[in-house]
């Protein structure tokens, strides 16, 4: 069972902004970086966004991460039909000191 | 480019033990800590187990804690995972990824995974 909270699946259409949350507590998000993995279908993760907000080289900026709290979310705007896939939020809990996944988010492009 | 290849998947009986490693090439591999990550068939992502770049900070998710051990070999670039007392809910995807640092706490980069199927 995952301690961190997403929403099982968000969609919109093409061009559209969608925004994905992930919920946690002061032992994990509120006191580490949280980053975010992209899945698409069949492939392993990848990795989005470290640090908050931060975008490896190659992710369009199009993609943004945010955090307040005990939460963070991602943004994707100008939504593509690539970028249908399973996202995950991540972060270091310090309570169980073990790294945490967040329960995923299917994104739909419809 | 970061290289992760893992091997050693395969069929095993509940209860048994199997040995997965990882090939990593790309980046100088004693300077990051490593991890285990576990995907079962159409569900999410499960941490299972980290180790600092020297080896001296180890970690366990606790439905594996006690029955896996992580380890790795610096002169060969190398990760393992012990994987002992195997139970079905063990099946999955087993990924190797690097962490952002030496010390265990920022998983980045994934290898394509080695399939585990623990069924009698």
């Amino acid at each position: 069972q995952s301690v961190l909270t997403q929403p099982p699946s968000v969609s919109g259409t093409p061009g559209q902004r969608v925004t994905i949350s992930c919920s946690g507590s002061s032992s994990n998000i509120g006191s580490s970086n949280v980053n975010w993995f992209q899945q698409l279908p069949g492939t392993a993760p990848k990795p989005l966004i470290y640090f908050n907000n931060q975008r490896p080289s190659g992710v369009p900026d199009r993609f943004s991460g945010s955090k307040s709290g005990t939460s963070a979310s991602l943004a994707i705007s100008g939504l593509q039909s690539e970028d249908e896939a399973d996202y995950y939020c991540g972060t270091w809990d310090e309570g169980l000191n073990a790294y945490v996944f967040g329960t995923g988010t299917k994104v739909t492009v419809l | 480019e970061v290289q992760l290849v893992e091997s050693g998947g395969g069929l095993v009986q509940p209860g048994r033990s199997l040995r997965l490693s990882c090939s990593a090439s790309g980046f100088t591999f004693h300077d990051y800590a490593m991890h285990w990550v576990r995907q079962g068939p159409g569900k999410g992502l499960e941490w299972v187990s980290g180790i600092s770049w020297n080896s001296h900070n180890i970690a366990y998710a606790d439905s594996v804690r006690g029955r896996f051990t992580i380890s790795r070999d610096n002169a060969d670039n190398s990760l393992y995972l012990q994987m002992n007392s195997l139970k079905p809910e063990g099946t999955a995807f087993y990924y190797c990824v690097k962490d952002m640092w030496a010390g265990v706490g920022a998983p980045r980069d994934w290898g394509q995974g080695t399939l585990v199927t623990v069924s009698s």
